[in-house]
């Protein structure tokens, strides 16, 4: 069984500072999605990471996904309170033929607050 | 942009009640999904469809079914609905190729009394 492990579970941030969220999983897959989700709302895509040493940026955020370790990681920089939500990591454990992909196993979450 | 519709936010339904939670996607997505969201536990899979009138169970799909008569529908059935199915629900759709989005509804609140 897949597992996706996502620590911190709660994270408070000061305005300013840098940030980590760490993401193991537990079975191969080069296939990794970070989202956000605000409270009451929809999941919002952040990041789709594709293969081993994949790297994307947006803004404040930067993610990371290294396959052999079986560990993605979301960076924070310079925290602002825009960034407060909850977010996920999911890990695509679908096989690897094309009618397979999609298939989501996610971690719990990790819910940031960010005050001044 | 891509918009996933799901027809009811709000719902209370009583015990033993037949449930349908409606889905639709308007990019000609192949994939679509549903998953369930509760307190501590992240999203779980319930059913996904890669195809019209395909299914495949996903990891919670006991309690639930699941059509795809149209492309772009994909509706989740509770049965006979319980109280421990009193959660979020969430649709969701993706072209079929690998490392596209997954693009997700608002969600369905759903409360079973």
């Amino acid at each position: 069984e897949l597992k996706v492990e996502q620590n911190p579970l709660f994270l408070s941030m000061q305005e300013g500072k840098n940030y980590t969220i760490y993401c193991n999983y537990s079975t191969t897959s080069d296939r990794l999605y970070w989202y956000r989700q605000d409270p009451g709302k929809s999941l919002e895509s952040l990041f789709v990471l594709l293969s081993n040493g994949a790297v994307k940026q947006e803004g404040r955020l930067m993610a990371s996904l290294d396959t052999k370790a079986r560990l993605s990681t979301l960076h924070i920089t310079a925290a602002v309170h825009d960034l407060s939500a909850t977010y996920f990591c999911a890990v695509d454990w679908g096989g690897m033929t094309t009618d397979s992909w999609g298939k989501l196993q996610f971690g719990a979450g990790t819910q940031v607050v960010v005050t001044p | 942009d891509v918009k996933v519709t799901q027809s009811s936010r709000y719902l209370v339904k009583r015990t033993g009640e037949k449930v349908f939670l409606e889905c639709v996607q308007d990019m000609d997505h192949e994939n679509m999904f549903w998953y369930r969201q509760d307190p501590g536990l992240g999203l779980r899979l319930i059913y996904f469809s890669y195809d019209v009138k395909m299914k495949e169970k996903g990891d919670i799909p006991e309690g639930y079914s699941v059509s795809r008569e149209k492309k772009e529908r994909f509706s989740l059935i509770l049965e006979s609905a319980s109280t421990n199915q009193t959660s979020m629900y969430l649709c969701a759709s993706s072209p079929l190729l690998s490392g596209n989005t997954i693009y997700f509804g608002e969600g369905s609140w759903l409360t079973v009394v």
